[in-house]
């Protein structure tokens, strides 16, 4: 059963700690996206990745951190250094088609509470 | 940052109405894509339109891309309670890199049965 994965689906952390959501994908994508998702915010992308090794910031990567080391992975680290990390974390991945990313699957998110 | 602006923020309709959201980007786009997001779940992928003045059908979904794709519409004939939930576009800018997807915020649909 192909699709993306997000664990856990609720998360409670106490503030100043240092917390790492997970997502993985076995659709074989070469993109993959994490998005923030606030009420009334719409998503807001945080990190996005290419290509195993490499990626780059999106709109609100502050107090954020990812890695790529497998196709499969991409890791989300939520850092003490983010001022408002309660939220709603989507992870995404897509297929590429020449120079564009085709339709986004989404992960059923991670529910961040920091107390 | 590119921005794609999107209207209304709620709307809530009784059962049987239409509805309609619309969305606009100050610069062109390479495509457009729309999500809907039921309460508690995730965005799950509905369309991608990619030519100008593109019109498309699914069931009582009608999607437009405007003629200078700056713009984009989804139009919902004879609501039902399973429409609700709330409705994203999304765009590709058009240049270089074509792989950051910008949603906007949003329009989030009440159906009263």
């Amino acid at each position: 059963d192909g699709g993306i994965t997000q664990s856990p689906k609720y998360l409670f952390r106490k503030e100043g700690q240092n917390v790492t959501l997970s997502c993985e994908q076995n659709l074989n994508h070469d993109a993959m996206y994490w998005y923030r998702q606030d009420p009334g915010q719409g998503l807001r992308l945080i990190y996005y990745s290419q290509i195993v090794n490499d990626f780059q910031k999106g709109d609100i990567a502050e107090g954020y951190s990812v890695s790529r080391e497998k196709k499969e992975s991409f890791p989300l680290t939520v850092t003490s250094a983010q001022k408002n990390p309660t939220a709603f974390y989507l992870c995404a991945s897509s297929v590429r088609s020449g120079t564009m990313y085709n339709e986004q699957f989404f992960g059923p998110g991670t529910r961040l509470t920091v107390l | 940052g590119q921005q794609v602006m999107q209207i209304p923020q709620y709307q809530h309709v009784q059962e049987g109405e239409d509805f309609t959201t619309y969305c606009n980007s100050s610069t062109t786009l390479s495509n457009i894509q729309w999500y809907k997001q039921r309460p508690g779940g995730h965005p799950v992928f509905l369309i991608q339109l990619v030519k100008s003045g593109e019109v498309k059908k699914q069931k009582r979904l009608t999607f437009q891309f405007g003629e200078a794709k700056k713009n984009s519409s989804l139009h919902i004939t004879a609501t039902q309670t399973t429409d609700v939930g709330t409705y994203f576009c999304a765009g590709h800018h058009s240049g270089a890199g074509s792989y950051q997807l910008t949603f906007g915020k949003g329009t989030k649909l009440s159906v009263i049965p």
